[in-house]
């Protein structure tokens, strides 16, 4: 079985501040691990994806994420918020063989970015 | 490339009446199609997915059924709606490779449905 915590389901930064959301995971087989964005009242897109590579994954918009598996941890980072981040974040978890439309996803983090 | 269409986009229906939203895929063939709902404030409850044309898989039972007549089109249908099916109805898509677990979700942009 597999499960997504998000710790915080609302963060508020400053315009240019580092952005932290945090997301750790539960998994019996190694995993993949995902971010996706959702704007107001539209779809999610993927930001980034961890599939067994390199551990400090790059995605869209300056957003980066490290999987740490001591820690069992994959939070999400930006150096510098935008206005145009604030959004809602999901985490979410598949394993190998896993049909990805069965993810298990997080509760999300609303990020509200402040002038 | 490929492309999702959903709608409508947004809709407002009495308790008791029908549903039907509808979801396309384009620029792909034998996609993984995927129903989920989004009660407000909280994550993704996936509803039904599809391997195939007439292939369903039903996670959660409920009020609402799905269909797929065609190998890239999705249909998310009630006879009678509640009022516990308003929320956010998004489809997706994903390809079918071997390690699937890697596969990325990609979403349409979702029809908000309102029950009175």
């Amino acid at each position: 079985a597999q499960s997504v915590t998000q710790l915080g389901s609302h963060v508020s930064v400053s315009e240019g501040a580092l952005v932290l959301l945090r997301c750790n995971y539960s998994s019996s087989v190694p995993p993949y691990l995902f971010w996706y964005v959702q704007y107001p009242n539209q779809g999610l897109q993927l930001l980034l994806k961890y599939t067994s590579a390199a551990t400090l994954v790059k995605g869209i918009n300056g957003f980066e994420a490290e999987f740490k598996k001591s820690e069992t941890s994959f939070h999400l980072t930006k150096p510098s918020a935008h206005m145009s981040d604030a959004a809602e974040y999901f985490c979410a978890v598949s394993g190998p063989n896993t049909n990805a439309g069965k993810s298990t996803f997080g509760d999300g983090t609303t990020l509200t970015v402040k002038p | 490339s490929q492309t999702i269409h959903q709608w409508p986009a947004t809709l407002v229906q009495p308790v008791g009446s029908p549903l039907s939203l509808e979801c396309t895929v384009e620029g792909t063939s034998n996609p993984n199609l995927y129903w989920y709902r989004q009660a407000a404030g909280r994550g993704l409850q996936l509803l039904f997915y599809s391997v195939g044309i007439g292939q369903i898989s039903s996670e959660v039972p409920q009020n609402l059924s799905a269909s797929r007549p065609q190998d890239r089109q999705f249909i998310l249908s009630s006879k009678k709606l509640l009022l516990s099916d308003s929320g956010f109805y998004l489809c997706a898509w994903s390809g079918r490779v071997w390690n699937s677990g890697a596969n990325v979700l990609t979403f349409g942009a979702g029809s908000r449905l309102t029950v009175l």
